[in-house]
């Protein structure tokens, strides 16, 4: 069974630029989870999608925004980059119902913002 | 405020020590509580969570509410537990938020 894709597995961008960041979950997951992990902060993070729906977020500006399709994949979307936004971006699926009981986490987008 | 504390960035024991990694928590409620790991090279992974109370790979988290902690044990470190260890805390009932500690980096010597 595959894990949780992301992709791309490395991005470099410039300040004000847009970054696309894309997620697969699990076959069956239905949530989706975003996390930050900028060095230093540990994971932070960002949103929750569950049945195609925004459900939760975390302390972060609109900037940072997503979506989640209806085959449950997920993109996450950070406009008008800024330096301080490079960084890891983990995304992590789990089973309907279950919130965020059991995290299944992908291997992740590293974000360089230059 | 719901925050998960884990006091020490590294730990360095040597093989066949016992280990003990510290998590302390502030959450008003019943928590629940999680260890996630991250071996190198590896994702972050489930390792155990309290409601379970099982032991993964000879390790052992019991909730301590007096204390509230939460601290990840094993008798005989093994050099395979090299990791990043993270404590985390599902945040409020239905949130989808996990609130994870800043992660403490096992180091075990031969």
């Amino acid at each position: 069974e595959a894990g949780v894709t992301q992709s791309p597995t490395h991005l470099i961008k410039t300040r004000g630029q847009q970054a696309t960041l894309r997620c697969s979950p699990i076959s069956g997951h239905t949530s989706v989870y975003w996390y930050q992990q900028a060095l230093g902060l540990g994971l932070q993070f960002l949103l929750w999608y569950d049945e195609g729906e925004e459900r939760n977020r975390g302390n972060f500006p609109p900037r940072f925004s997503g979506r989640q399709f209806p085959n449950y994949s997920s993109e996450l979307n950070v406009n008008a980059l800024e330096l301080e936004d490079s960084a890891l971006y983990l995304c992590a699926s789990s089973l309907l119902g279950s919130g965020a009981n059991v995290l299944t986490f992908g291997a992740g987008s590293r974000l360089t913002v230059l | 405020a719901q925050r998960v504390t884990q006091p020490e960035k590294l730990l360095s024991v040597f093989k066949g020590a016992p280990v003990e990694l510290k998590c302390n928590y502030s959450y008003s409620g019943s928590p629940e509580l999680f260890w996630y790991v991250q071996y190198s090279r590896q994702r972050l992974q489930l390792l155990l969570r309290h409601i379970s109370r099982e032991s993964i790979k000879g390790f052992t988290a019991d909730l301590n509410k007096g204390e509230t902690s939460f601290h990840l044990k094993k008798p005989f470190a093994q050099e395979e537990d090299s990791a990043m260890y993270y404590c985390a805390l599902k945040g409020s009932s239905n949130t989808g938020k996990l609130i994870f500690g800043q992660g403490t980096t096992l180091q075990v010597k031969p």
